[in-house]
């Protein structure tokens, strides 16, 4: 059972240049999440998607697009990359309905941006 | 405004003995409270949940309290050891108006053999 895996793990860009964050996971849940850690930050919340079908901002979302391809996936794109979104990505799911349940991590990507 | 803050990034504690790690929230709608452990290079791993119907809940070395009118959790691991050196993060959220998590900035525990 892989849990939540992302690809890539590492990421070179230079600004303006344009990237996309996959994620996938396998425990059959239906919200997942995209999150950015910042030295002395925490997790802040980039998108979310509660449920197939439907994206919505979160905390950070400026800068971001996402696509929920299906139950499984959920994808992170910057079309034009910045210094200031140089940060680890975490994506994240859960299983959410009539009562709570963690988050679920993947293993981050460390994205730079010269 | 942080609705959940730890307001100390760093804490060494002897191994055997017990760490605290504290964590304040202003959202009194908080319902459903959680803390994960970060090692470097990984993701966070669920580590102990509690719901606002209780006080306490323990799992193994951990145990979390959660002072409802001070708007206060605390997170207990006795005896501490060299693995659990880690970032620990608190999380809340408003269950009921099927909000998100709200993590704090963490709190970075060093165990010292």
């Amino acid at each position: 059972n892989a849990g939540v895996t992302q690809t890539p793990k590492f990421q070179v860009l230079k600004t303006g240049q344009s990237m996309t964050l996959q994620c996938a996971q396998d425990m059959n849940h239906n919200s997942m999440y995209w999150y950015r850690q910042d030295p002395g930050m925490g997790l802040r919340l980039i998108y979310y998607s509660a449920s197939e079908g439907t994206t919505d901002k979160g905390e950070v979302p400026n800068g971001y697009n996402v696509s929920r391809l299906n139950k499984r996936e959920f994808s992170l794109r910057l079309e034009s990359a910045a210094p200031s979104q140089t940060s680890v990505y975490f994506c994240a799911s859960r299983l959410r309905g009539a009562y709570n349940s963690p988050l679920h991590f993947g293993n981050g990507t460390r994205l730079t941006v010269t | 405004d942080q609705q959940v803050k730890q307001n100390s990034p760093s804490l060494s504690v002897q191994e055997g003995r017990i760490s605290i790690l504290n964590c304040d929230y202003t959202n009194s709608m908080f319902d459903y409270f959680l803390w994960y452990k970060k090692y470097p290079a990984e993701g966070p791993t669920f580590l102990i949940s509690i719901s606002s119907i209780k006080d306490k809940n323990e799992d193994g070395r951990f145990t979390v309290f959660l002072n409802k009118s001070a708007k206060h959790l605390s997170l207990h691991i006795v005896p501490s050891q060299p693995g659990d050196s880690a970032v620990y993060f608190c999380a809340a959220e408003d269950g009921g108006s099927q909000g998100n998590l709200i993590f704090g900035k963490g709190t970075k525990l060093s165990v010292k053999p």
